[in-house]
């Protein structure tokens, strides 16, 4: 079975800071572990994907996320947030021999204030 | 290329009408797939189509359906709804719906039933 928890429903970050939006998995074999974003009323916006290979991912809009097996976790980072930036985030992860259909985490909300 | 695309973007029904929503997944792509998203349950899969065949199911009643074209499009039916049913309804497609293919969205149809 795979599983993924996003421990924070609400993350606060300061313009300029960095951010972090935390996730922890737990598959049967290997991982496959996405971010996603999403704005109000909107569909969700692939941010970037960890398959094999580098632990530091990078992805779109300046984001990047380190993939830490021996922590299972892939937490999101980026160096300096943007107001912009403020949305909700969700991690989701796949299992190498096991489903197709990926499992979300319940998302974490992002908010930056200026 | 062009995104994944949902028709129509809102719907209000009553309780007991049935609703139809449409989704046309990338060029190319040839696995789609549904979710429902409400505020306490967060991303539900509902099921998945491949080469116009149903390949995985989630956990939702009969009441929800869905099909597949011979061009990829894909559409859901939900009959006797319900107010619970009340959800931003996501498709998503990817190349072939494998692991680790990556889904992308589209903005969803946001259903509210009275």
């Amino acid at each position: 079975a795979q599983s993924v928890a996003q421990p924070e429903d609400q993350v606060k970050v300061a313009e300029g800071n960095p951010l972090t939006v935390k996730c922890t998995y737990s598959v049967s074999g290997n991982p496959y572990l996405f971010w996603y974003v999403q704005y109000p009323n909107r569909g969700l916006q692939f941010l970037l994907k960890y398959i094999t290979g580098d632990n530091l991912v990078k992805g779109s809009y300046g984001f990047e996320a380190e993939f830490n097996k021996s922590q299972t976790s892939f937490h999101l980072k980026k160096p300096s947030a943007l107001v912009s930036d403020s949305a909700l985030y969700f991690c989701a992860v796949r299992d190498e021999g096991g489903s197709y259909i990926p499992t979300f985490g319940r998302g974490t909300s992002l908010i930056v204030h200026p | 290329k062009a995104g994944v695309t949902q028709t129509p973007r809102y719907l209000i029904k009553t309780r007991g009408q049935q609703v139809t929503l449409s989704c046309s997944p990338i060029s190319g792509h040839r696995s789609v797939s549904w979710y429902q998203q409400t505020p306490g349950q967060g991303l539900q899969f509902l099921f998945e189509y491949f080469s116009e065949t149903q390949r995985n199911k989630g956990n939702f009643p009969g009441r929800f359906s869905g099909r597949q074209f011979s061009n990829s499009r894909s559409e859901m039916n939900v009959s006797t709804l319900e107010l619970g049913d009340s959800a931003l309804y996501l498709c998503a497609s990817s190349e072939t719906g494998q692991v680790p293919d990556t889904q992308y969205f589209g903005p969803g149809t946001r259903l509210t039933v009275l």
